[in-house]
């Protein structure tokens, strides 16, 4: 099974900084990752697919970049609406797996 | 818009079954495969199960292999999640989710429903 392991785990930040979070697969997965987010008691949201691709209505602000290995997600100018849990997730191969997903947390 | 509405949780106790329906609309279902993904209280997600469009291929996680079974009716636009044998660590949140395609992201997911597995 492909192993996905992000950081940090947690994150403090205050709104307007760029915040950047990162994700490692143990093997290749090519461009096959995507970023969910998930606030409290909610269910998560695509954010990004194939690595970079914004899905559409998500704010601009939210970025992807990364192949094989290694990715990251970027929010380029936190607001209060951002504070939530991120996951990254691989699609390469079964069965799909998710990171252990970073908190972000107002500062 | 795409709409996925899950129902079936519950309190049962462990060695117990219990069966999930996802129901589906907004889009044509039978083109795309469908996942359930479960987060246990506290915890991050992790993925059971996934069908493809047709019904004919399905893949299943490890910790739920042998014991939980993935169906879909695309005459009625449902997804099924069987839980046989179930255990406490199988309590979670259980959502249903689309696939993007098939071996493809996940791009809708609906609200979730709890099963709670206690004696």
């Amino acid at each position: 099974d492909i192993q996905m392991t992000q950081s940090p785990s947690t994150l403090s930040a205050s709104v307007g900084d760029r915040v950047t979070i990162t994700c490692r697969a143990s093997q290749s997965i090519s461009s096959w990752l995507a970023w969910f987010q998930q606030k409290p008691g909610r269910a998560p949201e695509l954010l990004i697919y194939d690595a970079s691709t914004l899905e559409s209505g998500v704010p601009s602000r939210f970025s992807g970049s990364g192949s094989g290995p290694d990715f990251t997600l970027t929010i380029s100018s936190l607001q209060p609406d951002d504070f939530a849990t991120y996951y990254c997730q691989q699609y390469d191969s079964y069965p799909v797996t998710f990171g252990q997903g970073t908190k972000l947390e107002i500062k | 818009q795409v709409l996925l509405v899950e129902s079936g949780g519950g309190v049962v106790q462990p060695g117990t079954s219990l069966r999930l329906s996802c129901a589906a609309s907004g889009f044509t279902f039978r083109n795309y495969g469908m996942h359930w993904v479960r987060q246990a209280p506290g915890k991050g997600l992790e993925w059971v199960a996934v069908i493809s469009g047709d019904g004919n291929n399905n893949h299943y996680a490890d910790s739920v292999k042998g014991r939980f079974t993935i169906s879909r009716d695309n005459s009625e636009n449902t997804m099924y999640l069987q839980l046989n044998s179930l255990r406490v660590e199988d309590t979670a949140m259980y959502f249903c989710a689309k696939d993007g395609g098939w071996n493809y992201y996940i791009d809708v997911w609906g609200k979730g429903t709890t099963v709670t597995v206690s004696s």
